[in-house]
């Protein structure tokens, strides 16, 4: 069975302040994709970026950026120069490689940015 | 190209009534996904279905939920009778496999109140 677990339930930060949001992962495939949504306050899922397991390379997106380490299982996300836009529930998720597609969630972080 | 398209976007009814989600998903998409968020479970998915053939309903509560998908661009999740435990957001989404394997697109979702 995969699981993913998201600890931090909300964090609250200032706008600027660099903010890392935490997600730890099992899965007993040797191969499989990760993913981060996005949740604003309107209530659409916004996909973030999808990592397959045997890319280990770190990405970076604009002020977003990715950290995947396989040896931790975990893939954590970073927001650099936090904005009050980025207010929102940020879930992490994980699928098979091959065979079930469903995504399993974590339980989400809510993020507050404060002006 | 318009997304996920999802409706109705509120439903409010009493229990015992019969509710239909409708759902459509990006076009050249072969994966549909549906997908309940609570508070208590979080997001979990309920069904999905591989070129409209259905693959996985493991997640489907019970006899109550029924899902169909009658062709490429439409499917529908039936909850026949309703209860007030079904209350939720119910999210499809859908998914190319042969762009990039399982980065699902999510609706606007279908926030449901049973009375």
């Amino acid at each position: 069975a995969q699981k993913v677990t998201q600890a931090q339930t909300e964090i609250s930060v200032v706008e600027k302040e660099d903010v890392t949001l935490d997600c730890v992962y099992e899965t007993r495939d040797t191969t499989y994709y990760l993913f981060w949504y996005k949740q604003p306050p309107s209530g659409e899922l916004v996909f973030l970026i999808r990592r397959n397991s045997f890319d280990e390379q770190n990405e970076i997106s604009g002020r977003y950026s990715w950290n995947f380490q396989k040896s931790t299982s975990s893939f954590n996300f970073t927001i650099t120069a936090s904005q009050v836009v980025d207010s929102a529930v940020y879930f992490c998720a994980l699928s098979h490689h091959t065979g079930r597609r469903a995504l399993t969630f974590g339980s989400g972080t809510r993020l507050q940015v404060q002006p | 190209d318009a997304g996920v398209i999802q409706s109705p976007r509120h439903e409010v009814t009493e229990m015992g009534q019969e509710v239909t989600l409708r759902c459509k998903p990006i076009s050249g998409h072969d994966y549909l996904f549906w997908y309940r968020q609570t508070m208590m479970r979080g997001l979990e998915l309920l069904i999905y279905f591989n070129n409209n053939v259905p693959i996985d309903d493991s997640g489907m509560p019970e006899d109550r939920f029924s899902a169909k998908m009658p062709n490429a661009s439409f499917s529908t999740l039936k909850i026949q009778p309703s209860e007030p435990r079904d209350s939720a957001v119910y999210f499809c989404a859908s998914s190319f496999s042969g762009g990039r394997p399982n980065e699902q697109f999510f609706g606007p979702g279908t926030r449901l109140t049973v009375l």
